[in-house]
């Protein structure tokens, strides 16, 4: 079975330049997640997504920050414009919504540096 | 919102030594607590999890523990070989599905030879 799939890896950009990232989750998995993971510490959500419906996005910095995950699928996180403080590892999971099992399969993850 | 502390942020064992990493929340409605493994230049991957309804469960080297009345748990790790060195996290969410996790800040595990 095909995991978590993310791009790019890595990605360098200036301040308030913009940027996206992709994700395309494990065949299936109707519930989709963004995590923002700052170096040195655990992952924080940003964003939940229940088939192509946006279920939590409390910790979103909406004025900058924004994702869309089209016919259910793959989903793309957006940072316009970005900030120095973006700097982290971007990790996308996805899980299948089934009673009992609520295991989240994390991605690898595109590590992004603001400069 | 729940919030998760982890403890202690660095663990260095000998190989064959046990380690402990321990957690608290805050939330009472909580009744998922996964713990995860992240090795360098990889994404978590879960390595065991326990609903309320149980007290310990064991997975050969590895073993939870939960108390709800204190709003704690555990991880141990039995037996250290060098390739449990990582960062460890634990978790907790509200929800049995559909779960909105919220991360621990994370202990780095290193096992010396």
């Amino acid at each position: 079975e095909a995991g978590v799939a993310q791009s790019p890896r890595y990605k360098i950009i200036e301040k308030r330049q913009s940027v996206a990232f992709w994700c395309n989750p494990i065949s299936g998995h109707a519930t989709l997640y963004w995590y923002q993971q700052i170096l040195g510490q655990g992952p924080k959500l940003l964003i939940q997504f229940q088939n192509n419906g946006v279920v939590d996005d409390s910790q979103l910095p909406k004025d900058r920050f924004s994702a869309e995950r089209l016919k259910g699928v793959d989903s793309t996180l957006k940072i316009q414009p970005a900030k120095l403080e973006d700097s982290a590892v971007y990790l996308c999971a996805s899980s299948l919504l089934t009673g009992g099992n609520t295991e989240a399969f994390f991605g690898q993850g595109t590590r992004l540096t603001v400069v | 919102g729940e919030n998760v502390e982890q403890h202690p942020s660095t663990l260095s064992v000998q190989e064959g030594d046990s380690a402990v990493i321990k957690c608290t929340y805050s939330d009472s409605a909580s009744n998922y607590f996964p713990w995860y493994k992240q090795e360098l230049g990889k994404g978590p991957q879960l390595i065991i999890d326990i609903r309320s309804n149980v007290g310990e469960k064991k997975d050969q080297r590895i073993a939870v523990t939960l108390n709800k009345t204190a709003k704690h748990f555990s991880l141990h790790i039995t037996e250290t070989q060098p390739e449990d060195s990582a960062v460890y996290f634990c978790a907790a969410s509200p929800e049995a599905a559909g779960n909105k996790l919220t991360f621990g800040g994370g202990t780095r595990v290193l096992v010396k030879p």
